[in-house]
């Protein structure tokens, strides 16, 4: 049973465009979450995080929205740059539960077209 | 400061052997963490170290074990590998503490190829 799912398992985008990657999750007891960007050869990067108690959170070109009541949430890449494309991973984890890993999807492959 | 070290970086063993992978944490970080990364299955968690102690297990079979040295060092190691063992080991460090949520600091991954 996948609790995270990133439904598209890549996304082409027109360099200046916005990008938009979306994840669903199905335990309502994750209550962090966090968007991963990896490259070939290299491990997933921190790329921004959000609390459930905020429904969006902004770092320069990227912003993370939450909607808890639908568990979903989305990142923003605007507007997007040719380094953008790699894999985006979409992870949550239960807050206090101390030891839990990261709950991770599979990833979107972001292409960003010239 | 430096960032997460893993050696070694690429592997190839024979079905039925053993394999020990290592992972340095970011200088200060006490949380260790290990992924499996497949094509099939994606990113999943096996096993958190935190104060030499293992605090939580993925969903993974007693072939998988890990430790933790008092210098936050951790290894992990595969015992009897399959075929389906071959993958992307990563590691993740984080500063840790209980009722905080930090950040995981990846390192590069050891890709393991069983033959």
């Amino acid at each position: 049973d996948q609790q995270v799912k990133q439904n598209s398992p890549s996304l082409s985008v027109q360099e200046g465009r916005i990008s938009i990657l979306n994840c669903d999750y199905t335990n309502s007891m994750f209550d962090y979450f966090l968007w991963y960007k990896k490259y070939p050869a290299e491990g997933p990067t921190f790329l921004i995080s959000i609390s459930s108690i905020k429904d969006k959170n902004e770092d320069g070109r990227f912003t993370v929205f939450l909607n808890k009541s639908a568990k979903h949430l989305s990142l923003h890449i605007v507007p997007s740059q040719p380094g953008d494309s790699a894999v985006y991973f979409c992870a949550a984890r239960v807050v206090g539960g101390g030891a839990d890993g990261l709950t991770f999807g599979k990833g979107t492959h972001l292409i960003i077209q010239p | 400061k430096a960032g997460v070290t893993q050696t070694p970086r690429y592997l190839i063993k024979t079905r039925g052997q053993q394999v020990t992978l290592s992972c340095s944490p970011i200088s200060g970080h006490r949380s260790v963490s290990w992924y499996q990364q497949t094509p099939g299955q994606g990113l999943q968690f096996l096993f958190e170290y935190f104060s030499e102690t293992q605090r939580n297990k993925g969903n993974f079979p007693g072939r998988f074990s890990g430790r933790q040295f008092s210098n936050s060092r951790s290894e992990m190691n595969v015992s009897t590998l399959e075929l389906g063992d071959s993958a992307l080991y990563l590691c993740a460090s984080s500063p840790g503490g209980s009722g905080w949520i930090y950040e995981q600091y990846f390192g590069p991954g050891t890709r393991l190829t069983v033959t």
